[in-house]
């Protein structure tokens, strides 16, 4: 296995379009979750999976963001009507499940340019 | 809630100058402890953690210790290199492990 991949690595899009982001985690990790970082930044956390089931999600993700995992493999995350604001860099991590935190593993990212 | 306070950047450093990067934190309970690193152009990088407290992480001369008495978690290196310069972000899980809480991230550029 290679690590965790994002697709695509850049998009550029118009404001009020709708855009969809996919994450390939390590094959054996249960968890998988999504970031945003913003210039100068440290990673912000959006939401989380244990398998398909999403546990967590930040209070300041906007109604916009919706995220997927529908069979507790690859997940993906969409933006509805995007706003500059959302322009940022988009990350993905997965780890192991299990009583204590394991390592996040972190994907390349997806870069986001809303015009 | 929980957070993490990390030092301001840029640093500069000469080659084989000593490292240190401040990370405190907030947290209820016994989170675990990170330091991730981002080569330019690369994405983050697990670079070495504690779970418990008084526990010293260590990897590729790195080394911080998790500091319950002054939820610190310091990371230091003996002597950098230009390889080593990145952006250097001090992390927390939370009590569950269902979130990572980033501190802004440190800068450091080692110039020869």
């Amino acid at each position: 296995d290679t690590g965790v991949s994002q697709d695509p690595r850049h998009k550029i899009t118009k404001r009020g379009q709708n855009v969809t982001f996919r994450c390939d985690p390590i094959s054996e990790h249960n968890r998988l979750y999504w970031y945003r970082q913003t210039l100068g930044q440290g990673p912000e956390f959006l939401t989380y999976f244990q398998n398909e089931a999403q546990l967590e999600k930040s209070r300041l993700l906007s109604d916009r963001f919706s995220a997927e995992r529908p069979k507790g493999s690859f997940s993906t995350l969409e933006i509805q009507r995007t706003e500059q604001g959302d322009s940022a860099m988009y990350l993905c991590a997965s780890s192991l499940g299990g009583p204590v935190q394991e390592t996040q593993y972190f994907g390349p990212g997806t870069r986001l340019l809303v015009l | 809630g929980d957070s993490v306070t990390q030092m301001e950047g840029p640093v500069t450093l000469s080659e084989e100058a000593f490292l240190t990067i401040n990370c405190t934190y907030t947290a209820t309970g016994y989170p675990s402890l990170f330091w991730y690193v981002q080569y330019p152009g690369e994405g983050l990088q697990l670079l070495l953690k504690a779970t418990k407290a008084d526990d010293k992480g260590s990897n590729k001369g790195f080394e911080a210790t998790y500091r319950k008495e002054t939820t610190s978690f310091h990371l230091e290196k003996g002597s950098v290199q230009v390889s080593d310069s990145a952006v250097y972000f001090c992390a927390l899980s939370d009590l569950n492990g269902n979130q990572f809480y980033f501190g802004t991230g440190t800068s450091l550029t080692v110039i020869p």
